[in-house]
């Protein structure tokens, strides 16, 4: 079953505008992380914040967590047209069953 | 640095007929794994390996039946595919926990 959900499911924003994507999930974590999938592309790997973490940067990223209401969020700053693509989160827990995946938001910047 | 790479690219196969998906990675990485993605779907895992000699069932296994023979190659097998089995298979690795997914491009498979 989906562990995460992202919100909003699609997002359309101009260029230079910032972006955040919210994810929520069930049970307890190690860690999240962000993908980004271009269209008929596989994934690419953005960030990944600990249990212990609150917030992360990374270039133009900025990546929150809330395990007490098991929710993070993905900030793009300064967006660009190349930053259209569809964004993940996806956790994953204390074995080495892989990542559980939500089912994506879909990020479309308007030139 | 190739990282990790799937093939074929694309495949149609006819309901009943077998194949079998290669994924191949040259960083070393213990753990390995193979999802499918559906439309609208965030990608589910069907079966993973924390090393040669190792698989073990996901989410979805189904129908699918793996191998890791080498600690580089982790096989994804069809033996009867259905058409619910058309999907976009990805396979990804990792080094430890704590670490991001490398992923490959994609196998695009249609079952007719």
């Amino acid at each position: 079953s989906q562990q995460g959900e992202e919100d909003p499911q699609a997002l359309s924003i101009q260029e230079g505008e910032n972006a955040t994507m919210n994810c929520s999930y069930k049970t307890s974590i190690n860690n999240l992380q962000w993908y980004r999938q271009n269209s008929g592309r596989g994934l690419v790997h953005l960030i990944l914040i600990r249990s212990n973490e609150r917030e992360k940067h990374s270039g133009r990223l900025r990546v929150t967590l809330d395990t007490s209401k098991k929710s993070s969020s993905l900030l793009i700053t300064a967006s660009r047209a190349a930053d259209t693509a569809s964004y993940f989160c996806a956790t994953v827990g204390g074995g080495a069953d892989g990542l559980t995946f939500g089912k994506g938001t879909h990020l479309i910047i308007q030139p | 640095n190739a990282g990790v790479t799937q093939t074929p690219k694309f495949r149609v196969l006819k309901t009943g007929q077998s194949m079998t998906l290669l994924c191949a990675q040259d960083m070393n990485h213990e753990y390995m794994y193979w999802y499918r993605q559906d439309p609208g779907m965030g990608l589910r895992l069907i079966h993973y390996s924390v090393g040669e000699g190792t698989t073990a069932k996901g989410e979805v296994p189904d129908g699918y039946n793996v191998s890791r023979l080498k600690k580089q190659n982790f096989l994804l097998g069809l033996e009867s595919a259905a058409p619910s089995q058309t999907s976009v298979y990805f396979c990804a690795s990792r080094a430890t926990i704590g670490l991001g997914y490398t992923f490959g491009s994609g196998t695009r498979l249609t079952v007719v």
